[in-house]
């Protein structure tokens, strides 16, 4: 199909703890999109992925695509109560479509 | 700079009724524009993609219909809702030749 998993479903954690949510496609990926969506908001664009092996960090988050393209992590080093939300990777399509992965719900409890 | 707008923001609608979710772009011109649903807790799912004016392409069978009457409007529409129907409905653009999806603030829709 065209969707991708994500594991896990859901993660709670302690604020401070680290966290980390991965995205597998049974296929090779042209690119790999994460998006983060708020409790009751709309998903918002964090990052995009292309080359094989790449890492992109952004403060405390570290984004990685794994060498066969097929599968990409998310990681947060020291949750705070503001990572909250539902965390979505996303690949695209020939057709200039973006499919969702299943996300990864993250609470933080403080 | 550009913006999306998407409403009504939230609505309750009783099974059989007609729907329309109404979408609307600026600041850019011939987006490719995208009709996503969310259940409750649940993924987002691809409904209607569109490159051009009129042009429609839908990713799932169902009841729902979309509409592109002009460059910067996306309509999602139903004849008649279904219960099943409910959920946290999503508008997105994207720049033809780019790759980041920005999405609408979302119409909640619960059918009662």
């Amino acid at each position: 199909g065209q969707q991708v998993m994500q594991i896990p479903q859901y993660q709670h954690v302690q604020e401070g703890e680290d966290f980390t949510t991965y995205c597998n496609s049974s296929t090779t990926l042209s690119n790999i999109q994460w998006y983060k969506q708020r409790p009751g908001g709309h998903p918002v664009f964090l990052i995009q992925l292309v080359k094989s092996g790449e890492v992109k960090k952004q403060k405390r988050l570290t984004f990685q695509f794994g060498e066969a393209k097929k599968n990409s992590s998310l990681h947060i080093t020291a949750t705070q109560t503001t990572d909250v939300g539902t965390y979505f990777c996303a690949k695209g399509t020939g057709a200039n479509n973006l499919f969702f992965g299943t996300g990864t719900r993250l609470t933080v409890i403080p | 700079s550009q913006t999306i707008h998407q409403w009504p923001a939230t609505l309750v609608q009783p099974v059989g009724s007609p729907l329309s979710l109404e979408c609307t772009v600026e600041g850019t011109s011939n987006p490719n524009l995208y009709w996503y649903r969310q259940a409750a807790g649940r993924g987002l799912q691809l409904l209607f993609y569109s490159v051009g004016i009129g042009q429609i392409s839908s990713e799932v069978p169902q009841n729902l219909s979309a509409s592109r009457p002009q460059d910067r409007q996306f309509i999602l529409s139903s004849k008649k809702l279904l219960l099943s129907d409910s959920g946290f409905y999503l508008c997105a653009w994207r720049q033809v030749r780019g790759n980041t999806i920005y999405f609408g603030e979302g119409s909640w829709l619960t059918v009662v």
